[in-house]
């Protein structure tokens, strides 16, 4: 079965540090590997996604991720927190092909940004 | 693209009535779409998968006399919540994932707005 631990469920950061938001991942077949950020009363939105192409993810509003299947890791980073990076993350985890595979997702990691 | 929209954005109604939500994808067409149930502070909990044409699949533990589906077109899928109760209170979340194949082969999927559910 396929999981995503994320570790941290609270993590704060001053304006302009870097932010590290640390996601595991378990899986017996090549993963599919997401970080979706949610803010308030809000759906999730993309960031960013690793699909077995560049270990290196760059997504959008500055954050990337790496892939390192040795340490079955996909920690998600961003150079200088903004005020408006804070929000809840989450890592998800899905089998790679198919047509109806599920997502599993992590239980989140709430950003906040002190200024 | 790739935009999906929940109706209502929030709703409150009595204990014992049904209330309907809608998920449609305005941009592509979803063969698949998802419900999920996300408690406060909580990640999401994946309720049921839906495919277009077909009866919906429930996770182990999700009521299906409870929480119905439908996915009656290419663009929209509805959760009703049958006989509401307040445990029942909570974000309800669709998602979608395109028919096209390219975006098939990454199983990304594409998250509505959600739905706030209050039940009194």
């Amino acid at each position: 079965a396929q999981s995503v631990t994320q570790l941290g469920s609270h993590v704060s950061v001053s304006e302009g540090a870097l932010v590290l938001l640390r996601c595991n991942y378990s899986s017996s077949v090549p993963p599919y590997l997401f970080w979706y950020v949610q803010y308030p009363n809000q759906g999730l939105q993309l960031l960013l996604k690793y699909t077995s192409a560049a270990t290196l993810v760059k997504g959008i509003n500055g954050f990337e991720a790496e892939f390192k299947k040795s340490e079955t890791s996909f920690h998600l980073t961003k150079p200088s927190a903004h005020m408006s990076d804070a929000a809840e993350y989450f890592c998800a985890v899905s089998k790679s092909g198919g047509a109806t595979n599920k997502l599993i997702f992590g239980t989140g990691t709430l950003l906040a940004v002190q200024p | 693209g790739a935009v999906v929209s929940q109706h209502p954005s929030w709703v409150i109604c009595k204990s014992g009535t049904s209330v309907k939500i809608e998920c449609r994808s305005l941009d592509f067409q979803a063969t698949t779409m998802f419900w999920y149930r996300q408690f406060p502070k909580q990640s999401l909990m994946l309720m049921a998968t839906s495919n277009e044409g077909s009866k919906a699949t429930y996770e182990q533990g999700v009521e299906k006399d409870k929480f119905l589906i439908n996915h009656a077109s290419l663009t929209l899928s509805t959760l009703t919540v049958t006989s509401a109760h307040p445990e029942d209170s909570s974000f309800y979340i669709c998602s979608a994932k395109s028919s096209a194949s390219g975006r098939s082969s990454y199983n990304e999927q594409f998250f509505g707005p959600g739905t706030r559910l209050t039940v009194l």
